[in-house]
């Protein structure tokens, strides 16, 4: 059972454009949701999050959008640039449950020149 | 400062050899995480401790995998008898508490002949 979901394995954007990458969930106990940034033979590095109290959080280039009903969340890059190529995973976690975080497939984004 | 450490950064062993992975995670994080990560998938949970104990094991594949963090900091994930697949690349991450981003290593790949 996938709990959280990233259907679309890959993206290539155009450089300055606007990338999006989308992300589905299952458990409706979800409360904190994370995006995570991977370069190869490198751990996942941290990006941006956001509360379920929230619907939209920002930082730099990064926003976070979250629509509670629908089940899904996007990361908006804008503007995108070549050193965003990697591969991107949404995580999610339950303050009632213990914390543990589970992570979708990934998308692999290619930021083209 | 330091970040996450996580050794060997490769092993290679053989079919039924007991291996150990070690993980430093960063001073003074409290909650560590151990995530699995096939080719093409996102990290899968394996096991969470805050502290020296663990709050969950549910992802612990079957009773050949085992973790310990005895004094609440190095963490090591023990594999007995191991198979070709479990060949992955394992995660190690902390955090200062919980409900707070992780800090992932670079993990090790450990690959199973």
């Amino acid at each position: 059972d996938q709990q959280v979901k990233q259907n679309s394995p890959s993206l290539s954007v155009q450089e300055g454009r606007i990338s999006i990458l989308n992300c589905d969930y299952t458990n409706s106990m979800f409360d904190y949701f994370l995006w995570y940034k991977k370069y190869p033979a490198e751990g996942p590095t941290f990006l941006i999050s956001i509360s379920s109290i929230k619907d939209k959080n920002e930082d730099g280039r990064f926003t976070v959008f979250l629509n509670k009903s629908a089940k899904h969340l996007s990361l908006h890059i804008v503007p995108s640039q070549p050193g965003d190529s990697a591969v991107y995973f949404c995580a999610a976690s339950a303050a009632s449950g213990t914390y543990k975080y589970i992570f979708g497939t990934g998308t692999r984004l290619k930021v083209l020149a | 400062g330091a970040g996450v450490s996580q050794t060997p950064s490769n092993k290679v062993t053989e079919k039924g050899k007991y291996v150990e992975l070690r993980c430093d995670p960063i001073s003074g994080h409290t909650a560590l995480y151990w995530y699995r990560q096939s080719l093409g998938q996102g990290p899968e949970f394996l096991i969470y401790f805050q502290g020296t104990g663990a709050a969950d094991d549910s992802g612990l594949p079957n009773d050949r995998f085992f973790a310990v963090r005895p004094e609440g900091s190095v963490s090591t994930l023990k594999i007995q008898r191991t198979e070709r697949g479990d060949s992955a690349v394992y995660l190690c991450a902390s955090s200062p508490s919980q409900n707070s981003p992780l800090h992932f290593g670079n993990g090790t790949r450990l690959t199973v002949t």
